[in-house]
């Protein structure tokens, strides 16, 4: 079975400061994607980031970015000098590669990011 | 580009009711997903197709939900008789589809259903 853990339930900074938001996850497959999303409050899931297991580079897109880490099974997002508009919860998810069901999603409990002015 | 569309955004009926929730994906893709949304549980995948045709139902909580799509641009779902614990917000979502890859999905905007 494929299990997604977020321990950071809440995180309050002040902007501008750094923050890292962790996720943790569980497969028997060599296959496999991880992906985070963004659910700022007006609701809507807003598609991040998608990687696969092969590929361990980390990512850098803007103040956004991502360590991806097969040794401690992690996937951690990184937000530099933070801003209010920031403020959303934030789903990490893994899916698997191939076989059936490949397109399944499990999502993470999701991390409340708020950031303060 | 229009993305996944999803009616009616908000939805309030009383427990008993039928409560029917549309879906219309992005142009092309061949994959569709529903989700459910509560406190709770999280986020829950519900049901998925593919070309169509249902490939995991697995997470449709009982005989009360249904889904259909009959064609690729329109999806249903749909529950009959509606109870307040199915109170939650209902995604959308879908993907290219391509057979073997896990593709990017992207969500529409959400029914919120209460039920009272």
């Amino acid at each position: 079975a494929q299990k997604v853990t977020q321990a950071q339930t809440e995180i309050s900074v002040v902007e501008k400061e750094d923050v890292t938001l962790d996720c943790v996850y569980e497969t028997r497959d060599t296959t496999y994607y991880l992906f985070w999303y963004k659910q700022p409050p007006s609701g809507e899931l807003v598609f991040l980031i998608r990687r696969n297991s092969f590929d361990e580079q980390n990512e850098i897109s803007g103040r956004y970015s991502w360590n991806f880490q097969k040794s401690t099974s992690s996937f951690n997002f990184t937000i530099t000098a933070s801003q209010v508009v920031d403020s959303a919860v934030y789903f990490c998810a893994l899916s698997k590669g191939g076989g059936t069901s490949y397109g399944k999603l499990t999502f993470g409990q999701g991390t409340i990011l708020t950031v303060h002015p | 580009d229009a993305g996944v569309i999803q009616s009616p955004r908000h939805e309030v009926t009383e427990m008993g009711q039928e409560v029917t929730l549309r879906c219309k994906p992005i142009s092309g893709h061949n994959s569709l997903f529903w989700y459910r949304q509560t406190m709770m549980r999280g986020l829950e995948l519900l049901i998925y197709f593919n070309n169509n045709v249902p490939i995991d139902d697995s997470g449709m909580p009982e005989d009360r939900f249904s889904a259909k799509m009959p064609n690729a641009s329109f999806s249903t779902l749909k529950i009959q008789p509606s109870e307040p614990r199915d109170s939650a917000v209902y995604f959308c979502a879908s993907s290219p589809g391509l057979a073997g890859a896990a593709d990017t999905q992207y969500f529409g905007p959400g029914t919120r259903l209460t039920v009272l």
